[in-house]
């Protein structure tokens, strides 16, 4: 059963360090979506992603944040000078259909951001 | 502020019991309703969907839709052990006042529950 994949499953950085995580979404799938889960939280939408371009974000995806689809299978995550705050898990999602109803999203197993 | 409300739990059945999950939302023109599943320490895995009023039911689940009271169930049948997770309620934005989606799920905070053998 196809499924998305994310990289690493655990990064460990340093204050003000930039990273980047990793997403291979479900292949015939067309939107794409960063969500992150404080210890503890709500499951918190960051962005949504279709024909190369941002389609939703939300106040937290401010502009520490970008995202980007390298190629044809990859769709990454870049935050910019991380902050103890940013630590969290961020999922990735993928749906074939979006910006209407039945869009099942489908989550990826995580990157767990560690910021020291 | 869109809102998706679920009682946090501890909810704990014996099992072969059913479990009863509710979910509230605020945004009355939402129209995609959604349930996930999400052991400690994973990722949200979806289980259930539904967009019209009514029961929809799938093998031990079922998920119930009562869009006037803005009010969203599921019910798992002869819970096992293994269902012992977060039971997450997400509920599809909707899009001014005509129900269109802007595509990002709202979630709730989740309910835990515990099934005991």
């Amino acid at each position: 059963e196809p499924e998305v994949t994310q990289t690493p499953s655990h990064q460990v950085t340093q204050m003000g360090q930039e990273v980047i995580l990793r997403c291979v979404p479900i292949s015939n799938h067309l939107y794409f979506y960063w969500y992150r889960q404080i210890l503890g939280q709500k499951v918190e939408f960051l962005v949504s992603f279709y024909n190369n371009e941002i389609s939703e974000k939300s106040e937290i995806f401010d502009d520490q944040f970008s995202v980007e689809r390298p190629d044809g299978s990859n769709f990454t995550l870049k935050i910019r000078s991380t902050k103890l705050e940013d630590s969290a898990m961020y999922f990735c999602a993928s749906s074939e259909l979006g910006g209407g109803n039945y869009n099942e999203q489908f989550f990826g197993p995580g990157t767990r951001l560690t910021v020291l | 502020q869109k809102e998706v409300e679920q009682n946090s739990g501890p909810l704990s059945v014996p099992e072969g019991a059913i479990a009863s999950l509710n979910c509230t939302y605020s945004d009355r023109v939402s129209q995609s309703f959604f349930w996930y599943r999400q052991y400690s320490g994973k990722s949200p895995e979806l289980i259930m969907s539904i967009y019209s009023n009514g029961d929809k039911e799938d093998g031990r689940f079922t998920a119930q839709l009562n869009k006037a009271s803005q009010y969203v169930s599921l019910l798992i049948r002869d819970s096992q052990p293994s269902d012992s997770a977060t039971y997450l309620c997400a509920v599809l934005a909707a899009l001014g006042n005509y129900g269109g989606s802007q595509g990002n799920l709202i979630f709730g905070k989740g309910t835990k529950l515990s099934v005991k053998p």
